[in-house]
């Protein structure tokens, strides 16, 4: 059972313009949010993480917004970079659990 | 500031060979954790330790699987007999304490092809 959900697989993006990037979750206990980018060959990175104490965080170009009643949260990227070209996963977990929970992953692709 | 590191970065192994990864987490975390990534899905947990003491597992680490922290510093992850249908990312995290709402760090690694 998936309890973190990614439905978009892919998103294309022009250079310069706002990427934003949709999770939903299943799990009214998760308190705790992540993305991570990932590069091929290579292990997830940490970007930027909210708790549910917040709706909102930002961190330089990037923000996370969680709307906790609709269970549903985004990555916002502004401006875009060719460089953010990466496989994005949102990932979960609860106060009572110790494991992450992930989403299947959205490949962004910024044109330049 | 090193990272997680895990060796080997590939493995190609014949079904029914063993197979052992390893983990070296970032000094002084406590906490570190095993998931597998397969094509097209997301990370998934498969065990963890706080220091040397594992003290989860998930279902999905069948009794082929074992996993080791001996010393709490490095981990071994070990899978015996091996099946084309482990052939997958295994990848390794730590954080420090493994408290509440704590990030974990992912190392870069190792992809396992069994033919």
């Amino acid at each position: 059972d998936q309890q973190v959900k990614q439905n978009s697989p892919s998103l294309s993006v022009q250079e310069g313009r706002i990427s934003i990037l949709n999770c939903d979750y299943t799990n009214s206990m998760f308190d705790y949010f992540l993305w991570y980018k990932k590069y091929p060959a290579e292990g997830p990175t940490f970007l930027i993480s909210i708790s549910s104490i917040k709706d909102k965080n930002e961190d330089g170009r990037f923000t996370v917004f969680l709307n906790k009643s609709a269970k549903h949260l985004s990555l916002h990227i502004v401006p875009s970079q060719p460089g953010d070209s990466a496989v994005y996963f949102c990932a979960a977990s609860a106060d009572t659990g110790n494991q992450f929970y992930f989403g299947t992953g959205t490949s962004l692709t910024v044109i330049p | 500031d090193t990272g997680v590191s895990q060796n080997p970065r590939h493995k190609i192994t014949k079904r029914g060979q063993n197979v052992t990864f390893r983990c070296d987490p970032i000094s002084e975390h406590n906490r570190l954790y095993w998931y597998r990534q397969t094509l097209g899905q997301g990370p998934e947990f498969l065990t963890y330790f706080q220091n040397e003491a594992q003290l989860e597992k998930s279902r999905l680490l069948s009794d082929r699987f074992s996993a080791e922290r001996p010393k709490g510093s490095f981990s071994t992850l070990e899978i015996q007999r091996t099946e084309q249908g482990d052939s997958a990312m295994y990848l390794c995290a730590s954080s420090p304490r493994g408290g509440f709402q704590e990030t974990q760090y992912f190392g870069p690694g190792t992809r396992l092809l069994v033919l």
